[in-house]
């Protein structure tokens, strides 16, 4: 079974640019959950999606938003770049997302210069 | 909402000895509770979890236990291995949350040799 698969693998934007990053969970998996990583925050959860309704929002502001498909892809867009966006984005995905174990990503590296 | 704590933020031991990490979570309904290993460059790997109803679980060198009086969690690894060093994160999630894991800030683990 291949594993959950994150595009790109790095990105590098500058202030103000919007980006869009990709996810595409284990085959079965409804289940799609967005963290961010940093050095100083660790891991924050941004939201989770189940069978394309958002289930679970993190305190993020209105910039980052997401969505998924009918075939349980997700993406994840943040608008208007700010330099503390920088980060790196993991993609988790379970099979129905309710204290399960999570099957995250490689992630996605996000510099904004 | 919920915070979790984690302590120590690093950890040195010699191979052979045994290592615990602990976490403090602030939500008495949280009812989930994961350990993730995440190597250097790598994505975080689940490698326990416990649920509300059990007070321990072990697997083979790795044990956790949860106090719910206190709402605090511990991961235990005994005859610690170089392979160990890594960044352990423990996490809580509550009841109906999905999987918006609130995550400790991480452990640094060193393994020498």
């Amino acid at each position: 079974k291949a594993g959950v698969t994150q595009t790109p693998r790095y990105l590098i934007k500058t202030r103000g640019q919007q980006v869009t990053l990709s996810c595409s969970p284990i085959s079965g998996h409804r289940s799609v959950s967005w963290y961010q990583q940093t050095p100083g925050q660790g891991l924050q959860f941004l939201f989770e999606y189940f069978s394309e309704t958002q289930r679970n929002k993190g305190n993020f502001p209105g910039r980052f938003s997401g969505r998924q498909f009918s075939n349980s892809r997700s993406e994840m867009n943040v608008s208007t770049l700010e330099l503390g966006d920088s980060a790196l984005y993991l993609c988790a995905s379970s099979f129905q997302g309710e204290g399960e174990k999570l099957f995250f990503g490689s992630g996605t590296q996000l510099s904004v210069l | 909402g919920e915070n979790v704590e984690q302590h120590p933020s690093t950890l040195s031991v010699q191979e052979g000895d045994s290592a615990v990490i602990k976490c403090t979570y602030s939500d008495s309904a949280s009812n989930y509770f994961p350990w993730y290993k995440q190597e250097l460059g790598k994505r975080p790997q689940l490698i326990i979890d416990i649920r509300s109803n059990v007070g321990e679980k072990k697997d083979q060198r790795i044990a956790v236990t949860l106090n719910k009086t206190a709402k605090h969690f511990s991961l235990h690894i005994t005859e610690t291995q170089p392979e160990d060093s890594a960044v352990y994160f423990c996490a809580a999630i509550p009841n109906q949350a999905g999987t918006a894991l609130i995550f400790g800030k991480g452990t640094t683990l060193s393994v020498s040799s």
